[in-house]
């Protein structure tokens, strides 16, 4: 089956660290992709991991554990611009995306 | 560069009718989709092309039908609108088979 979870909604502060979790059961698996959306606005992509490990672009970091079925988003130093949805997606094995329903990242000041 | 542009970003629709949304690209991207976002949903995927020429079902594929007729342009069709097909609608393409996907600025569809 394929299956996404990631909370539906979190709260942080500005200047604070969070980790938005994703777990997926995917029948075969071609990469974890994350995705911000702000409210309105298309998607943009963040990252992509294919191997284990910790990836590091700027504030954000992203985290993949295949044998667990695991991934995080990590963001640093917060920002106000921030707030927003955070999407999770795996790619199956006919190449296609499979989507979480995305968590609302709050911040507050 | 202008990306991906869809059209119309909002329109409202009597049930029954017949509706396009248009997407065009100028990455010269193989790939193309549409997607539906719902509010507590993820998107969900409703066409993809491959490749110019050839088309495939997705996720919730009823209601909606696409052409892709040239590398730039993916329409999507809606023969005989619903009220459930009021959502948010996504085109988005990429280069290859792992690529990042690109996505338009959406389309907001409202089925009265």
């Amino acid at each position: 089956g394929q299956n996404i979870d990631q909370p539906t909604e979190m709260t942080a502060t500005e200047g604070a660290i969070v980790q938005i979790n994703c777990t997926y059961q995917t029948s075969g698996f071609n990469g974890l992709f994350w995705y911000q959306q702000h409210a309105g606005e298309a998607p943009t992509f963040l990252s992509y991991n294919v191997l284990d490990g910790l990836e590091e672009k700027g504030r954000f970091s992203s985290f993949l554990s295949r044998s667990k079925g695991y991934s995080y988003l990590l963001l640093k130093e917060l920002q106000m611009k921030d707030s927003a949805s955070y999407l999770c997606a795996d790619m199956d094995s006919n190449y296609q995306l499979i989507w979480g329903a995305g968590t609302k990242l709050i911040i507050k000041p | 560069i202008a990306g991906i542009t869809q059209a119309p970003t909002s329109q409202i629709l009597a049930a029954g009718r017949r509706m396009t949304l248009r997407c065009t690209q100028d990455m010269r991207h193989n790939a193309m989709y549409w997607y539906r976002q719902d509010l507590g949903l993820g998107l969900r995927l409703i066409h993809y092309s491959n490749t110019a020429g050839t088309t495939g079902k997705g996720e919730v594929p009823d209601g909606y039908s696409v052409s892709r007729a040239n590398t730039d342009d993916f329409p999507l069709t809606l023969a005989s609108a619903v009220p459930s097909q009021t959502s948010v609608y996504f085109c988005a393409s990429r280069a290859g088979e792992t690529g990042e996907l690109f996505f338009g600025e959406g389309s907001r569809l409202t089925v009265l």
